[in-house]
């Protein structure tokens, strides 16, 4: 049973190109996060929705634009590709109070 | 500012030897406090975390780590490390439910037979 999935697991793309990473979880929490491991392997926070609510979006280009159909999903699209979104994203959900459980991962590679 | 610090960017122990990361939080309020891993190639894994009450708080794996309010420090322990828990591993700091992690950089654990 995955409580946090991914989906891809990894991604390699051209510059200039859109893609989107899907995130699902099955643990019925209502807080849902995006976070980006850079190459040195640090963790930052991008994004965070609750019950499909918007309530964290840290500063970010445009071109990355979180989606939340429903409190079980989080999507994260992202326009117009850059060599310096390479990266792991991680995505994230916690119940209340604040622990967070991760998925695997996407390692998105732009070249 | 909050802010976590991993002083110990890279440490090797060996084998059956004990181990000890550092972890300092600079935070306004009373911090939730907790240790991630993070093996190669997957992503993160809670080992444990403290919120309030015995400032000495068990995780899985055989990890443990003590919260002293008095040093801003939270520091992650293992009295015999093996081979398999070589790996990444982050301390990070939250206060309230619905808002995001900050985390320190990381330490990346290496266990020599």
């Amino acid at each position: 049973d995955t409580a946090v999935s991914q989906t891809p697991k990894y991604l390699v793309t051209q510059m200039g190109n859109d893609k989107s990473i899907k995130c699902e979880q099955n643990l019925g929490h209502d807080t849902m996060y995006w976070y980006k491991q850079d190459s040195k392997k640090f963790l930052k926070i991008m994004f965070s929705y609750n019950n499909k609510e918007l309530i964290i979006n840290e500063t970010v280009p445009n071109r990355f634009s979180p989606k939340s159909p429903d409190k079980a999903h989080l999507n994260l699209h992202i326009n117009s590709l850059e060599l310096g979104d390479s990266a792991v994203y991680f995505c994230a959900s916690s119940p209340s109070p604040i622990e967070q459980y991760f998925g695997p991962g996407t390692r998105l590679t732009v070249t | 500012a909050q802010s976590v610090t991993q002083p110990d960017i890279h440490i090797t122990v060996s084998e059956g030897a004990s181990l000890e990361l550092r972890c300092n939080y600079s935070y306004g309020a009373t911090p939730y406090l907790f240790w991630y891993v993070q093996s190669p190639g997957q992503g993160l894994q809670l080992l444990l975390k403290y919120f309030s009450g015995d400032t000495l708080v068990q995780g899985i794996k055989g990890f443990e780590a003590e919260f002293k309010r008095s040093q801003s420090s939270f520091n992650l322990r293992k009295p015999s490390v093996h081979w398999s828990d070589a790996a990444e591993y982050f301390c990070a700091v939250g206060n309230q439910a619905g808002t995001a992690l900050i985390f320190g950089k990381g330490t990346t654990l290496s266990v020599s037979s």
